[in-house]
């Protein structure tokens, strides 16, 4: 079946760099790639919705300058976490719409995301 | 917002028991989709019903769909306590899929 790939699974930080995670789809072109975040024991949060070649349309409270996503091809699409801060550490999770197969979506096994 | 509302919040069940879960969402959709997740891992689709449709099954797993009532409800039959984990409903509304609140279950032995 369809797979997402998500890299990298876990990543540790220190508070003020940057940290860039990938989602892909490795067998199908996704026309649109969603990011989410959640934290311990909550739902998943929807931060952005991103269309390959144009710019990701972020939800309500989500910061487009800290969390900045790029979706350059059919197939990745690119979380960058700008500047993070101990706060930002949380499980961060893609998906991709499958357009040719039903709009089907497919998620990736996500990103713990750990800022000290 | 878009999101909707699960409940229970949370489910504690005997092993053998069946287990319901329901979702409410609130703007019209284009499929609606359950998901599970273990602690600390990332998502299992289990079944998607589309708009059309009123009752799915996959195993032990029964889902309907109320769009009248913008509902829909999961039920897991004979319970395993290898079903312990949380469930998620996701709506698609087209350009965005969101996720309710999710239901923890826990199933004892």
């Amino acid at each position: 079946g369809a797979v997402v790939s998500q890299h990298p699974s876990w990543v540790i930080c220190k508070s003020g760099t940057s940290v860039k995670i990938e989602c892909r789809s490795l067998d199908f072109q996704a026309t649109t790639m969603f990011w989410y975040r959640q934290f311990p024991k909550q739902s998943l949060m929807l931060m952005a919705t991103s269309n390959e070649g144009s710019k990701a349309t972020y939800e309500q409270g989500v910061e487009k300058d800290k969390f900045l996503i790029n979706h350059a091809s059919l197939t990745l699409s690119t979380l960058t976490v700008t500047s993070a801060h101990p706060e930002d550490s949380s499980f961060y999770i893609c998906s991709a719409r499958d357009g040719g197969a039903g709009n089907t979506i497919y998620f990736g096994e996500g990103s713990w995301l750990t800022v000290v | 917002s878009q999101q909707g509302e699960e409940d229970p919040q949370a489910l504690s069940i005997q092993e053998g028991e069946n287990a319901t879960m329901n979702c409410s969402y609130k703007t019209s959709i284009n499929n609606l989709q359950w998901y599970r997740q273990n602690s600390g891992r990332g998502l299992v689709h289990l079944i998607l019903i589309r708009s059309n449709e009123r009752e799915k099954h996959s195993g032990r797993l029964r889902v309907t769909l109320d769009t009248s009532k913008k509902s829909s409800s999961l039920l897991i039959t004979a319970s395993r306590a290898a079903d312990t984990a949380s469930y998620f409903c996701a709506t698609d509304y087209g350009q965005n899929f969101v996720f309710g609140p999710g239901t923890r279950l826990s199933v004892l032995p």
